[in-house]
């Protein structure tokens, strides 16, 4: 079936520690996000590709890396430098450019501890 | 800057009674919208969307939202709650490029 599958769900981190959440789509979709969720919020833009070997940062980049060396694979890595890594990470992807839907993972836990 | 306002935080209805959930957005132009709702521990999924054609838009489980460019308005609406439909719902208005933004959420309790 295709979709997009986020792994690990759960994860735990120590400070200082870095960590990269997987993401991977069988859509065929050029575009790929990586959003961070916080309890009483909407979804916060972290990274975003648009194209294989190009991604831009979103509204709150600091903390995290990205890369897009394969179309179907967009990892986001949560470095030390991020202040307040705990939260709920979504991965999405979206067909062609003019298209208007935007499909999402299930969706990753990271915790610090 | 475009920002989408969702007016309750909290909704809580009794099973099979109507729920309205209120969203206006804040483009000048006429924009592509969306509802997603999220389960506990579960990602986004696409209720339903609007994108210029018919102002009454239907989407999945009974519910549906009704474009009003004098309102700046995307409500979305169900006749009857169900249980299941407890869950937080996102209106999403997507900008003039392919930025998603998000409101802040609402949360629908629905009660026995």
């Amino acid at each position: 079936d295709g979709g997009i599958t986020q792994s690990p769900k759960y994860l735990f981190r120590k400070e200082g520690q870095n960590v990269t959440l997987s993401c991977e789509q069988n859509l065929n979709h050029d575009a790929m996000y990586w959003y961070r969720q916080d309890p009483g919020q909407g979804l916060r833009l972290i990274y975003y590709s648009q194209i294989v070997n190009d991604f831009q940062k979103g509204d709150i980049a600091e903390g995290y890396s990205v890369s897009r060396e394969k179309k179907e694979s967009f990892p986001l890595t949560v470095t030390s430098a991020q202040k307040n890594p705990t939260a709920f990470y979504l991965c999405a992807s979206k067909g062609d450019p003019s298209g208007n839907t935007i499909y999402f993972g299930e969706g990753s836990w990271l915790t610090v501890v | 800057a475009q920002s989408v306002t969702q007016l309750d935080s909290h909704v809580s209805v009794s099973e099979g009674t109507p729920v309205l959930l209120r969203c206006n957005y804040s483009s000048s132009y006429s924009p592509s919208l969306f509802w997603y709702v999220q389960h506990p521990n579960k990602g986004l999924q696409l209720l339903l969307k609007y994108t210029s054609a018919a102002t009454l838009v239907k989407g999945i489980n009974g519910f549906e939202a009704e474009f009003k460019k004098s309102e700046t308005s995307f409500h979305l609406t169900k006749p009857s709650a169900h249980m299941s439909d407890a869950a937080e719902y996102f209106c999403v208005e997507r900008d003039s490029s392919y930025k998603l933004i998000f409101g802040s959420g609402t949360r629908l309790l629905v009660r026995p």
